[in-house]
């Protein structure tokens, strides 16, 4: 049982460059989300899928395209990356319950140049 | 729209005592979940605890506790007998059910950066 998984942990663009981060959990969750964690900002959501087929903005979703291909995988893609969208990614899901925690990935740290 | 703010950039304790992390929030809606996270150095996202808007007793995990104060819209972290293991950065985070659904979205504050001290 892995969790979340993310790929790649680390990656530089160059501005313009288009880039597709992946995240797949194994936990038969039904909703998933994507982060973006900027110094002093704390995390701020940019996209979110409630369940397999539905995708919807969040807080900061400019810049950003998102598919939910099936169950498991969340995929963020960056069509041309910008300075701006400098950052560490973070995707996540959700438990049900009343608590329904995220459980988070590893991150994504992405500088782009 | 629902709110965050953690006042403390950063928070020193001595090793094995208690620390209170602040954490306020606004919102218009009855019904909401508040949640903290650990993020230690090497960068992932630790769940802590969780208290539900109408839960009657203040939740407690191990050596943390969450403060829930709700007229104040406060609910801050306890951390008893702390631990070097515990120096890492805090963030308090607030679901809500503006409208009916939340689709179990977070709002984050800015975070606390606790350090322990031996």
């Amino acid at each position: 049982n892995a969790g979340v998984t993310q790929t790649p942990k680390f990656q530089v663009l160059k501005t313009g460059q288009s880039m597709t981060l992946q995240c797949a959990q194994d936990m038969n969750h039904n909703s998933m989300y994507w982060y973006r964690q900027d110094p002093g900002m704390g995390l701020r959501l940019i996209y979110y899928s409630a369940s397999e087929g539905t995708t919807d903005k969040g807080e900061v979703p400019n810049g950003y395209n998102v598919s939910r291909l099936n169950k498991r995988e969340f995929s963020l893609r960056l069509e041309s990356a910008a300075p701006s969208q400098t950052s560490v990614y973070f995707c996540a899901s959700r438990t049900s319950g009343s608590a329904g925690e995220q459980y988070f990935g590893p991150g994504t740290r992405l500088t782009v140049t | 729209a629902q709110k965050i703010t953690q006042t403390q950039p950063g928070m020193f304790v001595q090793e094995k005592e208690a620390v209170t992390l602040d954490c306020t929030y606004d919102t218009s809606d009855p019904s909401y979940g508040l949640f903290w996270y650990k993020q230690p150095s090497s960068g992932e996202m630790i769940f802590l605890i969780y208290q539900g808007s109408y839960d009657q007793q203040n939740a407690t995990e191990g050596r943390y506790s969450l403060n829930f104060q709700k007229a104040r819209k406060s609910a801050n972290l306890v951390i008893s007998a702390s631990q070097l293991g515990d120096s890492a950065m805090y963030f308090c985070a607030m679901r809500d059910y503006a409208g009916g659904t939340s689709y179990g979205k977070l709002t984050f504050g800015q975070g606390t950066i606790l350090t322990v001290h031996p």
